[in-house]
């Protein structure tokens, strides 16, 4: 299975643009980029996905590098609601699709 | 906005107790998922769910475990005999399509605390 690798943790100040880091070297051909948090005593959420080229949601950005094996989740401007874990997950579609499988994501921690 | 719902939001069970989780997936949603989540430490994902069978199962899933889709909006996960090990946070989550290519929406969770 294609892996990830986050830092454990960042930190943010409020109204600052914050942008998370992920690894994933062997990423294959037909991964999809996941990007998924969870906030305190709350499930997982969707942030945004993406496969080869950037995308732009109304929660954040996905900048992908060009070869894939690396990619940044960009929160514009922090809020103390952006404080949750962060994952990175990748997924397989085609026939050897994958359930999401979270990693131990990076706690992004949002200072006043 | 549409949500996944779970019940009940806190389960405690006695050890060998048998226990039913309920979700209600999004209703044009096709793909059924439970993870869980023991405290301080990973979502796991346990096993995935389409067109009234499994699709994808877990090593934590097994023989204590089943899911069934027992009528049009119901999506429900069965420990059989609990054990003190499966004290745990128990999300669902629901997708229109297969999750590789698309967002999971995931419920509030079930906090279970077998006794």
């Amino acid at each position: 299975d294609a892996k990830t690798t986050q830092p454990n943790s960042m930190e943010s100040n409020e109204e600052e643009p914050v942008h998370l880091p992920c690894n994933h070297s062997t990423i294959s051909g037909t991964d999809y980029i996941h990007w998924y948090r969870q906030l305190p005593s709350q499930g997982p959420e969707y942030v945004i996905h993406g496969l080869t080229s950037n995308v732009n949601n109304r929660m954040a950005s996905l900048a992908i590098a060009e070869d894939r094996k690396s990619s940044t989740l960009i929160l514009h401007r922090a809020t103390l609601r952006d404080a949750a874990v962060y994952y990175c997950i990748l997924s397989r579609s085609g026939a050897g699709n994958t359930p999401l499988v979270f990693g131990k994501g990076t706690r992004l921690s949002v200072i006043a | 906005e549409p949500e996944v719902t779970q019940t009940p939001s806190h389960q405690v069970t006695q050890m060998g107790q048998e226990v039913i989780l309920r979700c209600v997936p999004i209703s044009n949603h096709l793909y059924f998922y439970w993870y869980r989540q023991i405290l301080g430490q990973k979502v796991e994902f346990l096993v995935s769910f389409y067109n009234n069978e499994i699709s994808e199962k877990s090593e934590i899933f097994d023989d204590q475990f089943s899911v069934e889709r027992p009528d049009g909006s119901n999506f429900t996960l069965k420990i059989r005999s609990t054990k003190l090990e499966d004290s745990a946070m128990y999300f669902c989550a629901s997708s229109v399509l297969r999750e590789s290519n698309t967002e999971a929406f995931f419920g509030q969770g079930t906090r279970l605390t077998v006794v």
